[in-house]
């Protein structure tokens, strides 16, 4: 299993502005992934960040938006830029230790106003 | 296209079996897995169905058949604390997983 904190845990923000979550994993993982999650909805993945390259966007997602670092393999940080209070959801990052099996931080709760 | 259907919500009794069905169709198959998210946390793995057949751990239990493209998680001797929504999602062609939209169940006394 791996332990995945978030930071921060929830935040305010104003239209305009942009807000960078930190996700640090507890050990080395080669796939980090950045989801969505929109009040009552499901998981929309955003983007797989790996170590070394560039994170890959879904469709829907572009980086100049959510701009993604991954500077080495136990940590990574997702930039909401220029928000509106459509970005408002929570974004969570999760890690795959290479069972197929993804293990999820708790989430930064957004709030744009 | 990919796509995973669940019901949006379901409820049942403690102590009761409940069973929560997803049918999907997506490019590439690695496997189906399972989640439960309790309100205002993060998605906790339930289990992983890569071949045909019943998966047992305890209370839960999930099948798969990929024939079909479906799968049903299972719920036995319900719990109030067992009140969360459930997740489906499969493994695609990359190591990437795609979510359905999720079942809210919940427990009555």
């Amino acid at each position: 299993s791996a332990v995945i904190s978030q930071k921060p845990s929830r935040d305010i923000c104003q239209r305009g502005t942009s807000l960078t979550i930190q996700c640090q994993v507890d050990s080395q993982v080669t796939m980090m992934f950045w989801y969505r999650q929109q009040p009552g909805q499901s998981l929309t993945l955003i983007a797989t960040a790996n170590q070394g390259s560039e994170a890959t966007y879904e469709s829907g997602f572009v980086i100049d938006k959510f701009p993604i670092s991954r500077p080495n393999l136990t940590f990574s940080t997702l930039t909401v830029s220029n928000m509106s209070p459509e970005d408002s959801s929570i974004y969570l990052c999760s890690v795959d230790l290479g069972s197929y099996e993804q293990y999820f931080g708790p989430g930064t709760r957004l709030t744009v106003t | 296209g990919q796509n995973i259907d669940q019901p949006t919500e379901m409820t049942a009794t403690e102590g009761a079996i409940v069973q929560i069905n997803c049918t999907y169709q997506t490019s590439g198959f690695n496997g189906l897995f399972w989640y439960q998210q309790h309100a205002g946390e993060a998605p906790t793995f339930l289990s992983y169905n890569v071949l045909d057949g019943l998966e047992e751990k305890g209370r839960f239990s999930s099948f798969l058949s990929r024939s079909k493209g479906y799968s049903y998680l299972l719920l036995k001797e319900l719990q109030m604390k067992d009140s969360a929504s459930y997740l489906c999602a499969v493994g695609g062609n990359t190591d990437k997983l795609i979510f359905g939209t999720g079942t809210r169940l919940q427990v009555f006394p």
